[in-house]
């Protein structure tokens, strides 16, 4: 089980905007961040803290909260955006990481 | 660039201890501005987070694999471990470094490493 929990599979057709949400206590007092996996890959860091990009993150990424859900928005999906996507923060405690149970984004 | 390789036996047996290292390049591992950590991902499913280390030797571990989980630092080779005990095939699964930033608020895994595909088997 994980502290955090995400629905397992999102669609989108593609151009269009989709929202991938990410639910837990802890996410009341600490940020999340937000990954991108391909199959075979690493996961890659897209959205971190408030609402930031690393270098070379498409501006169609964005991250926001509320209460005790965060959200990945990607404006615009493209079919390279295809992929599992995990958010993780820190537990109650903040000693503690903690990951969701992940969302495959299916692009149509 | 900074990059993060793991290494280590690609295959355990059932009760020994599985042992990997990654090895940090392009940046000092003797930094206050990151942990270092090890995350998990048996096949098909999502990511499990292991534990953490500080370069002058702090831990954090997950509290279910605590009892089993030994994370080490060589800050003179830049470079840091993990130790997992009594493994079972529950263990399998790829292992992934990365380093923590604990300069950017959410505290992300900012940089992995490819990941090492572990099997436990006899």
């Amino acid at each position: 089980s994980s502290d955090l929990t995400q629905d397992p599979a999102v669609s989108v057709a593609l151009g269009q905007t989709v929202r991938i949400t990410c639910q837990g206590d802890s996410l009341r007092s600490y940020y999340a961040s937000w990954y991108q996996q391909k199959p075979g890959q690493a996961p890659i860091l897209v959205i971190y803290g408030e609402n930031n990009r690393p270098s070379g993150i498409p501006d169609r990424f964005s991250g926001s909260r509320s209460g005790n859900t965060v959200a990945l928005t990607i404006t615009g999906a493209q079919a390279e955006d295809e992929a599992d996507y995990y958010c993780n923060s820190r537990d109650s405690s903040g000693d503690h990481v903690v990951f969701g149970g992940g969302t495959k984004l299916t692009v149509l | 660039q900074v990059q993060l390789q793991e290494s280590g036996p690609r295959l355990v047996k059932p009760s020994e201890t599985l042992s990997l290292t990654c090895t940090v390049s392009g940046v000092s591992i003797n930094s206050n501005s990151y942990y270092w950590g090890w995350i998990r991902q048996p096949p098909g499913k999502g990511l499990e987070w292991i534990g953490n280390i500080f370069y002058r030797g702090s831990t954090y571990y997950n509290p279910s694999l605590k009892s089993r989980v030994t994370i080490s630092v060589d800050t003179s080779k830049s470079q840091f471990s993990l130790k997992l005990s009594s493994v079972t095939a529950a263990d399998t699964a790829v292992y992934y470094c990365a380093r923590l930033n604990n300069g950017y608020g959410s505290y992300p895994f900012d940089i992995w490493g490819q990941g090492t595909m572990v099997t436990v088997s006899s």
